[in-house]
């Protein structure tokens, strides 16, 4: 079966430090990924999402970037935080395939930026 | 992309039956209907998806008009743990190339004992 993994589940950093969140996939290949955001008490806002290895759209211009360097593995990132950049961050997969019933998401990363 | 709405919020009492209804005025003919179910501090979980008229699994039945300008989400004798944030996603089935589905602000249902 397909599992999705994503980590840290919590994470303070301060400001002006780096983000790497890391995502990984098991049991499908070829899925596409995505990384959403939730601020508090709102809904998701999808960041990125990717169709394939080094593949990679953004929807909304911010401080951070993501990367995909192998098939199930995506990284969101941020060279600084930035305070704005605190919210739940959700990493997701969907299959291409023709049984696909939608998006299967990880456990998510609190994170906080002080 | 379609615009969902959605009640803020709902409340029921365990073993009644709830309706959540969405509404998707500018649907396109390629878009699916699909809802999830979000406890807090976790990721949104799958309940339903749909493209016309009826659809039910274990957990929910999903009602789609003839127009699908709306979709009603139905869940059938509430407990308690059913408490949540229920999203209503208008778009492509990911599956038919649609990765830019919306989440908006979902309907957050208080079930009481």
């Amino acid at each position: 079966s397909q599992t999705i993994h994503q980590w840290p589940a919590t994470l303070v950093q301060p400001v002006g430090s780096p983000l790497s969140l890391e995502c990984t996939v098991e049991g499908t290949s070829n899925p596409n990924l995505y990384w959403y955001r939730q601020a508090a008490g709102r809904g998701l806002q999808l960041l990125f999402y990717s169709v394939g290895i080094g593949q990679i759209s953004s929807e909304v211009p911010q401080n951070l970037s993501a990367s995909r360097p192998q098939d199930r593995q995506f990284i969101l990132s941020s060279k600084k935080l930035l305070l704005s950049d605190s919210g739940f961050y959700l990493c997701a997969w969907s299959s291409t395939g023709t049984d696909n019933y939608g998006y299967t998401f990880g456990s998510g990363t609190r994170l906080t930026v002080v | 992309l379609a615009k969902t709405t959605q009640p803020i919020s709902m409340d029921s009492y365990e073993g009644q039956e709830v309706n959540i209804t969405c509404s998707h005025n500018n649907i396109a003919t390629n878009d699916y209907i699909t809802w999830y179910q979000q406890f807090p501090s976790q990721g949104p979980r799958f309940i339903i998806q749909g493209y016309k008229t009826k659809v039910t699994n274990e957990v929910a039945s999903l009602f789609i008009p003839a127009d699908r300008k709306s979709s009603t989400l139905s869940l059938p004798r509430v407990s308690l743990s059913d408490t949540a944030v229920y999203y209503c996603l208008v778009g492509l089935s990911p599956n038919t190339g649609g990765f830019k589905t919306i989440f908006g602000a979902g309907t957050r249902l208080f079930v009481k004992a």
